[in-house]
């Protein structure tokens, strides 16, 4: 089975601009969280969706957004891109259901550089 | 909302030592605990989750955690440890049955250096 797989790898884009991230999950799972990982404030969570719908969201301003479309696949959007946002973007997938108990399954991440 | 102290940010060991990575959380309800391993260029691995049950987990690549209630923590434990088990650990804990808004709440991680 396919692990989860994450577009581009790798990015370098400039303050002001916008970035658009790609995940795409194990085949049959439903949800799929979002995570930024920085060298100060660690790993936090993002959002996840289930369903194409949103469930729950973390402390992040309106300038992240996500959605997932109904093969489950989730891009992640940034806008206005600030110096701060560079970091890694970790996307995990798992079977979905209620709570967190379902194993989450991690993508390589994508490294943003913003400059 | 919960929070996650990896007393350790670095720990080195000898290769085929034993080793125990320290995890306490604050939580105010009921919670899932998790230990994830990252290697270099690479995402998160499960190595074990404790949901409920019996307080001693068992995981992959032979490490084992205990869920202690009362000192809040949860403890990663392997007996002999390889060189390939270089890498930075993570522990994470989520709200329990339920769910919540909040996803999993990680440490800052400990990074574990074996030395030969």
């Amino acid at each position: 089975k396919a692990g989860v797989t994450q577009t581009p790898r790798y990015l370098i884009k400039t303050r002001g601009q916008q970035v658009t991230l790609s995940c795409s999950p194990i085949s049959g799972h439903r949800s799929v969280s979002w995570y930024q990982q920085t060298p100060g404030q660690g790993l936090q969570f993002l959002f996840e969706y289930f369903s194409e719908t949103q469930r729950n969201k973390g402390n992040f301003p309106g300038r992240f957004s996500g959605r997932q479309f109904s093969n489950s696949r989730s891009e992640m959007n940034v806008s206005t891109l600030e110096l701060g946002d560079s970091a890694l973007y970790l996307c995990a997938s798992s079977l979905g259901g209620r709570g967190w108990s379902y194993e989450q399954y991690f993508g390589p991440g994508t490294r943003l550089t913003v400059t | 909302a919960q929070s996650v102290t990896q007393l350790d940010s670095q720990v080195p060991v000898f290769e085929e030592a034993p080793v125990e990575l320290r995890c306490n959380y604050s939580s105010s309800v009921s919670v899932y605990l998790f230990w994830y391993v990252q290697y270099p260029n690479q995402g998160l691995q499960l190595l074990l989750k404790y949901l409920s049950g019996s307080t001693l987990v068992k995981g992959i690549n032979g490490f084992e955690a205990e869920f202690n209630k009362s000192q809040t923590s949860f403890h990663l434990r392997k007996p002999s440890v390889h060189i390939s088990d270089t890498a930075e650990y993570f522990c994470a804990v989520s709200r329990g049955s339920g769910g919540g808004a909040d996803g999993l709440t990680f440490g800052k991680g400990t990074h574990l250096i074996i030395q030969p």
